[in-house]
């Protein structure tokens, strides 16, 4: 079992709409989550972070997380052209020393 | 500006010809990490440090070296390289316990 899945391929979305992204990870002692946005080329930038069960909202960003389940979500609402990009999950292992894991990332297109 | 600075930013080279690629942050954080990021992959972490002369070894650390003699500084040393190491390479530095921050990257191809 992959540590932290995205299996969702490409998403398309119209201007406007929500994105929504789902990830799994299989580390249960795993506390720490967080979303990276990459844009093609670019390295990831962190959009949210999140450590408790529930939504944690910044701007047009939620984040979901539901550690009984083992899944994270990210909703990007009222989708911008600007939003299209691979979204990262990450999970922080349990196991310490700060060491994240990546999903392989979910490609999100803003159609204008 | 706080920021995560690697150089090159792009190479070409040649199997087996030694190489550097440097990781330089001015916000004093403990962590500093390599990752490489190929396609269908995703992001690999090579190499972690949790501080100055504290390293480890990641997920997919055969072929590279690292060093950490000073906080700021976090080298990432291909001493013989491969085609299979040809990748997108990214270092990241935080607090301890603190979400990551990354590099522009740096973009290496071994022929």
């Amino acid at each position: 079992q992959k540590e932290v899945e995205q299996n969702s391929g490409p998403l398309s979305v119209p201007e406007g709409a929500i994105a929504s992204l789902n990830c799994t990870y299989s580390d249960r002692g795993s506390q720490s989550f967080f979303w990276y946005r990459q844009y093609s080329g670019k390295s990831p930038e962190l959009i949210m972070s999140i450590y408790s069960n529930g939504d944690k909202e910044d701007g047009r960003f939620t984040a979901q997380l539901n550690k009984a389940s083992q899944y994270v979500s990210l909703l990007i609402r009222d989708s911008q052209p600007s939003d299209s990009a691979t979204y990262l999950c990450a999970v922080k292992k349990a196991s310490g020393n700060n060491r994240l894991a990546f999903g392989k990332g979910n490609q999100v297109v803003v159609i204008p | 500006e706080a920021q995560v600075t690697q150089n090159p930013r792009y190479l070409i080279t040649v199997t087996g010809k030694k190489l550097t690629v440097t990781c330089s942050q001015n916000m004093n954080h403990e962590y500093m990490s390599w990752y490489r990021q190929d396609p269908g992959l995703g992001l690999r972490q090579i190499y972690y440090s949790m501080n100055v002369e504290v390293t480890d070894k990641g997920d997919v650390p055969e072929g590279y070296k690292v060093s950490r003699k000073e906080k700021r500084n976090f080298p990432l040393i291909l001493e013989s390289p491969s085609p299979n190491q040809t990748s997108l390479y990214f270092c990241a530095s935080s607090p301890v316990n603190q979400p990551q921050h990354f590099g522009d990257g740096t973009r290496l191809s071994i022929l």
